[in-house]
């Protein structure tokens, strides 16, 4: 069975500092995945998502940025926080074109 | 522009009764409807899904209609259960078009005991 991973869980990171949140895919070969963020009381905003290894689609412009170095591993990445980055990060993933998306556990970041 | 509206953020409900948690959707080339629940700080569970070919499909307790003349779906929850106090999402896709799925700002429903 195919299963998700998102680490860290938790993040806690100063303003100006860089960021790396990894995803992983098990069980699966070359699945869609995706990047979201939910803010504190708002429904799931797409940043990313990506067909295949190199290939990036970015959604809204902003201070991140998403690289997918093997089949099945994301990775959401900045240079510098802001505090507007802070928020839950949800990755997932999908088989094909418009099938199920499934979500890893996600990652709470919080920037101060 | 918010092409997929939950318009109740929230809903309280009598455990046993029925959740009728709804969603509307602008763009009429969507064709594949999917219900999520998520509890704090974990990732959406898929609950169901439907195909514009379709109008209604049940699994267990969870029942989803689609009205494509309204652009409108709704996802019945018989019995609720305190269990099933969580915040809903709907997503929407065209699939023929595109990778992605617009999501609503969700429901957050309360079963009460």
């Amino acid at each position: 069975s195919q299963t998700i991973h998102q680490w860290p869980a938790t993040l806690v990171q100063p303003v100006g500092s860089p960021l790396s949140l990894e995803c992983t895919v098990e069980g699966t070969s070359n699945p869609n995945l995706y990047w979201y963020r939910q803010a504190a009381g708002r429904g799931l905003q797409l940043l990313f998502y990506s067909v295949g290894i190199g290939q990036i689609s970015s959604e809204v412009p902003q201070n991140l940025s998403a690289s997918r170095p093997q089949d099945r591993q994301f990775i959401l990445s900045s240079k510098k926080l802001l505090l507007s980055d802070s928020g839950f990060y949800l990755c997932a993933w999908s088989a094909d074109r418009g099938a199920t998306q499934y979500f890893g556990p996600g990652t709470r970041l919080l920037v101060l | 522009d918010q092409q997929v509206k939950q318009n109740s953020p929230s809903l309280s409900v009598q455990e046993g009764r029925i959740s009728i948690l709804n969603c509307d959707y602008t763009n009429s080339m969507f064709d594949y409807f999917l219900w999520y629940k998520k509890y704090p700080a974990e990732g959406p569970t898929f609950l169901i899904s439907i195909s514009s070919i379709k109008d209604k499909n049940e699994d267990g307790r969870f029942t989803v209609f689609l009205n494509k003349s309204a652009k409108h779906l709704s996802l019945h929850i018989v019995p609720s259960q305190p269990g099933d106090s969580a915040v809903y999402f709907c997503a929407a896709s065209e699939t023929s078009g595109t990778y992605k799925y617009i999501f609503g700002t969700g429901t957050r429903l309360k079963v009460l005991a």
